[in-house]
């Protein structure tokens, strides 16, 4: 099974940090590759799939990046909105693993 | 509007069972692979099962595997989860989510979920 590691697995900043989190593989996955936010007692949301492409109406201030077995969500500005959990999921075989999540909170 | 709709959860003793029911509607269901995805309380998101568009593959978690099973009606849009020999450990929300392709992709939707619990 492809085990996937994010990091950190969680982190503090403030309304317009530039914020980012590394997901890393156990072997390549590229380019099928996740990325979920998911909100207190809501379901997990796509942002962003096949490692770089954003999915349909979710702010441009999400982006994607990495390959291989290494990977990377960026929020450019954070807003109050997106203060949640992460996940990444690989979904090159299967089991489609997750990452254990990062809890984004705020300073 | 795409809409997923589990239900079948509840609380069960170890050793017991319970299928769970995920009724889909606004899109074309034998067209879309489906998949279970579960959620420990406090904890992060653990893949389940799955199964393709058709039905003829399914794919399951080494945690489950020889418990559960995935299954779908095509005709009746629904997609299911027989859970047999329940354990502590498989308390969780249990969300149904739409692959994004028919033989399985990332999941761009997801139900509410249903809960589970099993405990004597």
């Amino acid at each position: 099974d492809i085990q996937m590691t994010q990091s950190p697995s969680s982190l503090s900043a403030s309304v317009g940090d530039r914020v980012s989190i590394t997901c890393r593989a156990s072997q390549s996955v590229s380019p099928w590759l996740a990325w979920y936010q998911q909100k207190p007692g809501k379901a997990p949301k796509v942002l962003i799939y096949k490692a770089s492409i954003l999915e349909s109406g979710v702010p441009s201030r999400f982006s994607g990046s990495g390959s291989g077995t290494e990977f990377t969500l960026t929020i450019s500005s954070l807003q109050p909105d997106d203060f949640a959990t992460y996940s990444c999921q690989q979904y090159n075989s299967y089991p489609k693993t997750f990452g254990q999540g990062t809890k984004v909170e705020i300073k | 509007e795409v809409q997923l709709l589990e239900s079948g959860g509840g609380l069960v003793q170890p050793g017991g069972s319970l299928r769970l029911s995920c009724a889909a509607s606004g899109f074309t269901f034998s067209g879309y692979g489906m998949t279970w995805v579960r959620q420990a309380p406090g904890q992060g998101l653990e893949w389940v099962s799955a199964i393709t568009g058709s039905g003829g593959s399914s794919y399951h978690a080494d945690s489950v595997r020889g418990r559960f099973t995935i299954s779908r009606d095509n005709s009746k849009n629904t997609l299911y989860l027989q859970m047999n020999s329940l354990r502590v450990e498989d308390t969780a929300l249990y969300y149904c989510a739409r692959d994004d392709a028919p033989g399985g992709g990332y999941y761009d939707f997801w139900g509410q979920g249903t809960l589970v619990t099993v405990s004597s």
